[in-house]
């Protein structure tokens, strides 16, 4: 069985500054993937970001970036910069890599709020 | 490249009545997951359809069912609707074979009155 445990369920900050969103996982899988979805108020998921758990690198997207720490099961979303338009729910999501399927575990989400 | 459609986009239905939602995954994808987002639940897996196969389900009851068409194309239905079967119904979309992608459509707001 796998686990998401999102433990922040609302996060202020101020525009262009930095952000963390935190996100630890717990799985029996070797080998599995991370993903972080942006939903905003009209409620479709936006795909941010992947992390596989043999990747060495963190990935980055754009202003997205994943601390990826795979020792103590750990994948937190870093957005730089943020702007108004980041203000949305954040869910942090993982999926096996070898179970054939394609279901997506998640979070209970934060709540990002940017403010002027 | 077009995304993921889902229709309708509201939907308002008696208690006992049922329902069916669409899902057009992106061209090529052949892999269609739904969720139920509620906000005591939160996202709880449904089922997954993979070349017109149910490859995965989650735990819901049998009110709840779906099925995939030769084009990806996928459906769910539930039947003998109940208040708490209101939520944003979501559908996903992946290339199933590179599960590194899984790109959502806006979802499909049910209200049972």
């Amino acid at each position: 069985a796998q686990k998401i445990t999102q433990t922040q369920p609302g996060m202020f900050v101020q525009e262009k500054e930095a952000v963390t969103l935190d996100c630890t996982y717990d799985t029996s899988d070797p080998s599995y993937g991370l993903f972080w979805y942006k939903q905003p108020s009209s409620g479709e998921m936006i795909f941010l970001i992947y992390q596989g758990s043999y990747d060495q690198q963190n990935a980055t997207e754009g202003r997205y970036s994943l601390n990826f720490q795979k020792a103590r099961k750990s994948a937190n979303l870093v957005i730089s910069a943020s702007q108004l338009g980041d203000s949305a729910m954040y869910f942090c999501a993982m999926r096996p890599m070898n179970s054939g399927y394609s279901t997506l575990t998640f979070g209970k989400g934060t709540m990002l709020l940017v403010s002027p | 490249k077009a995304g993921v459609t889902q229709t309708p986009r509201y939907l308002i239905k008696t208690r006992g009545q049922q329902v069916t939602l669409s899902c057009s995954p992106i061209s090529g994808h052949r892999s269609v997951s739904w969720y139920q987002q509620t906000p005591g639940q939160g996202l709880q897996f449904l089922f997954e359809y993979f070349s017109e196969t149910q490859r995965n389900k989650g735990n819901f009851p049998g009110r709840f069912s779906g099925r995939q068409f030769s084009n990806s194309r996928s459906e769910m239905n539930v039947s003998t609707l109940e208040l708490g079967d209101s939520a944003l119904y979501l559908c996903a979309s992946s290339p199933g074979i590179t599960p590194t992608e899984a790109f959502f459509g806006q979802g499909t707001r049910l209200t049972v009155v």
